[in-house]
């Protein structure tokens, strides 16, 4: 039962691959969002999404192609890796309005590219 | 860069003691929040402050927020050795800003 998944959990992948991350959330929120944590535990926002349309994109490489097929799903496409790439990324979620202020995070998926 | 800037980086006290944390920002907000983040895991909230609020409480967590120094802190009282974490401000408006961090640990 748990409020927001992402698989995988552990990503190892080559220079100039493509992969996907996915993630769910149960908890009816409007609104998801990926996060790119870097080495130095920088976090920052990449994309968002509500109700299945993206309202933020921010300074992304084209390379990077978030879909939503519904507003419990969004996942991260990633086009010929770098090693840049190499990150920790976060899908979070919350509601729309009132006091749904509160985001909650994914897990987190570790991202390795050699 | 709009993010914030967490003081200090890393924090070390004896279990018991207390821990506090400041936040510094540059923008405009609608409220800011604390998250904690275990090793190796997603993020947790812990609490959230409206720009029109200057002192919150929730259980042993007490945040206060200085708009028109554009500053928070965030106080743990009588640490145990579970709040071992980092902890992160994150500004909002629009979108969630979030801060370098503090890494605190609470030695036994």
């Amino acid at each position: 039962d748990t409020a927001v998944s992402q698989t995988p959990k552990y990503l190892v992948t080559q220079m100039g691959n493509d992969k996907s991350i996915k993630c769910e959330q149960n908890l009816g929120h409007d609104t998801m969002y990926w996060y790119k944590q870097d080495s130095k535990k920088f976090l920052k926002i990449m994309f968002s999404y509500n109700n299945k349309e993206l309202i933020i994109n921010e300074t992304v490489p084209n390379r990077f192609s978030p879909k939503s097929p519904d507003k419990a799903h969004l996942n991260l496409h990633i086009n010929s890796l770098e090693l840049g790439d190499s990150a920790v990324y976060f899908c979070a979620s919350r509601p729309t309005g009132g006091e749904g202020e509160t985001q909650y995070f994914g897990p987190g998926t570790r991202l390795l590219v050699l | 860069s709009q993010q914030g800037e967490e003081d200090p980086q890393a924090l070390s006290i004896q279990e018991g003691e207390n821990a506090t944390m400041n936040c510094s920002y540059k923008t405009s907000i609608n409220n800011l929040q604390w998250y904690r983040q275990n090793s190796g895991r997603g993020l947790v909230h812990l609490i959230l402050i409206r720009s029109n609020e200057r002192e919150k409480h929730s259980g042993r967590l007490r945040v206060t927020l200085d708009t028109s120094k554009k500053s928070s802190s965030l106080l743990i009282t009588a640490s145990r050795a579970a709040d071992t974490a980092s902890y992160f401000c994150a500004t909002d408006y629009v979108k969630l800003t979030f801060g370098t961090g503090t890494r605190l640990t609470i030695i036994p």
